[in-house]
Formats: C-alpha cells, sequence, structure tokens
C-alpha cells in the first residue's frame, strides 16, 4: 500500500459526460501528479500540482481540467468525454517540490470505460 | 526522439534466475533522476528503485540493482533470484525537470 488513494475505482460513463476523480496524497506529501495510462500511448504525464498551485503540464486536453484543495487532495475533471478517453487515471504523489530526486509513490488507479 | 527506450518488449525467465531489464534514455540535463516501477497485473504501479545522476554508486535495494552507465545513458534493472511473485511489467522512467517520462515498459513472466 503506497498511501495513496484514489476513487473511485471504476467508472463507466457515456460520451459527452463529464466525471471527477479524486486523489488524496500520501500523509506529508505536497506534490499531486496525475497520469493516464492507456493501449495505445502509454503512460502519459497530465499534470502536476504542488501545495495548491499548477506546477507543471504535460500532455494535457483542454477538456481535462484539475485543482488541487487546501487540504492537499487534488481532484481530475474530465468532461466531453470521447471513446479515447478510457484508460486507467493514475494518481501519484511525492515530498518534494518535483526536483528529480523525489520518487512518486502511485495510487492504484481509476479504471475509466467511454461507452 | 524516445526520451525512455526499453527493447525489451517481454522476457522470460526461469524461476531463481537473475534476470537484466534494459533501458537507456537521453537527455542532456546533467541532473535527472531515473526510476523503475513495477505494475503487476492488478494494475497498481509500484515503486522499485531510483538512481541520480549524481550518484557515484549503483542503487540497491534488496533483490533489486540498477546498472548505471552514465557514458552510455544506460540504467539497466537487474534482479537477482527471481520469483514467480516478479511477474508484471516493469517500466523505466527519468526524471528531468518537473516531467517523470516513461518507457513502454518490459512484460517479465517467471516460469516455474
Amino acid at each position: 500500500d503506497s498511501g495513496v488513494t484514489q476513487t473511485p475505482k471504476h467508472l463507466i460513463t457515456a460520451t459527452g459526460q463529464r466525471v471527477t476523480l479524486r486523489c488524496s496524497p500520501r500523509s506529508g506529501d505536497l506534490s499531486v501528479y496525475w497520469y493516464q495510462q492507456s493501449l495505445d500511448q502509454g503512460l502519459q504525464f497530465l499534470i502536476q500540482y504542488y501545495n495548491g498551485e499548477e506546477r507543471a503540464k504535460g500532455n494535457i486536453l483542454e477538456r481535462f481540467s484539475a485543482q488541487q484543495f487546501p487540504d492537499l487532495h487534488s481532484e481530475l475533471n474530465l468532461s466531453s468525454l470521447e471513446l479515447g478517453d478510457s484508460a486507467l487515471y493514475f494518481c501519484a504523489s511525492s515530498a518534494g517540490d518535483g526536483s528529480p530526486a523525489y520518487e512518486q509513490y502511485f495510487g492504484p488507479g481509476t479504471r475509466l470505460t467511454v461507452t | 526522439a524516445q526520451k525512455i527506450t526499453q527493447t525489451q518488449p517481454g522476457m522470460f525467465v526461469q524461476e531463481k534466475e537473475a534476470v537484466t531489464l534494459d533501458c537507456t534514455y537521453d537527455t542532456s540535463d546533467p541532473s535527472y533522476g531515473l526510476f523503475w516501477y513495477k505494475q503487476p497485473s492488478s494494475g497498481e504501479m509500484i515503486f522499485l528503485i531510483y538512481q541520480g545522476s549524481y550518484d557515484q554508486q549503483n542503487a540497491t535495494e534488496g533483490r533489486y540493482s540498477l546498472n548505471f552507465q552514465k557514458a552510455r545513458k544506460s540504467a539497466n534493472l537487474v534482479i537477482s533470484a527471481s520469483q514467480l511473485g516478479d511477474s508484471a511489467m516493469y517500466f523505466c522512467a527519468m526524471r528531468e525537470g518537473l516531467e517523470l517520462v516513461f518507457g513502454q515498459g518490459t512484460r517479465l513472466t517467471i516460469n516455474p
């Protein structure tokens, strides 16, 4: 158990809908990262928050947004869903602000299926 | 260009043998970190080992060691005395700046 929690574990929804994925980091970790893992794209970094502020952006679509709240939990919002958004979404957390030395601990993931 | 390359899509190894999973990386940044993660069939990503670009010694964590050859830009994972529970996908990743970039992974199967 990494200490990172994600809810829900599974989510099935229809095209065009909007969903929210939730992540709670390990106790004491200030950074939260979101990743998407799909069969064709592999594991892709989406976005990082550090202590409530956006720190880095990767291959995140404009239909996707995220935020980190004062209690450090984070939410990833996916809107206007398409079939291609079906994937495993991971949240990870680390103690540091993003410098290379800090390992990231991953949550169990949320499997999103868009039908 | 690929930043992380894992050239072995799949590997089959007999139980108790040692196994080396290959990883090469590409960066011009002198400061970076290299990581290996294990993803079993249940889906979670498990952190295994970390190597910093300035570390002089190869990292070791139990049965895992990282064969870091900086000049060759390679960071191979060595698993000693493999076990059936080691069967999983293994991902090499590099942290340069703020982004963690993953390779495509190697599926390791341990045969009894």
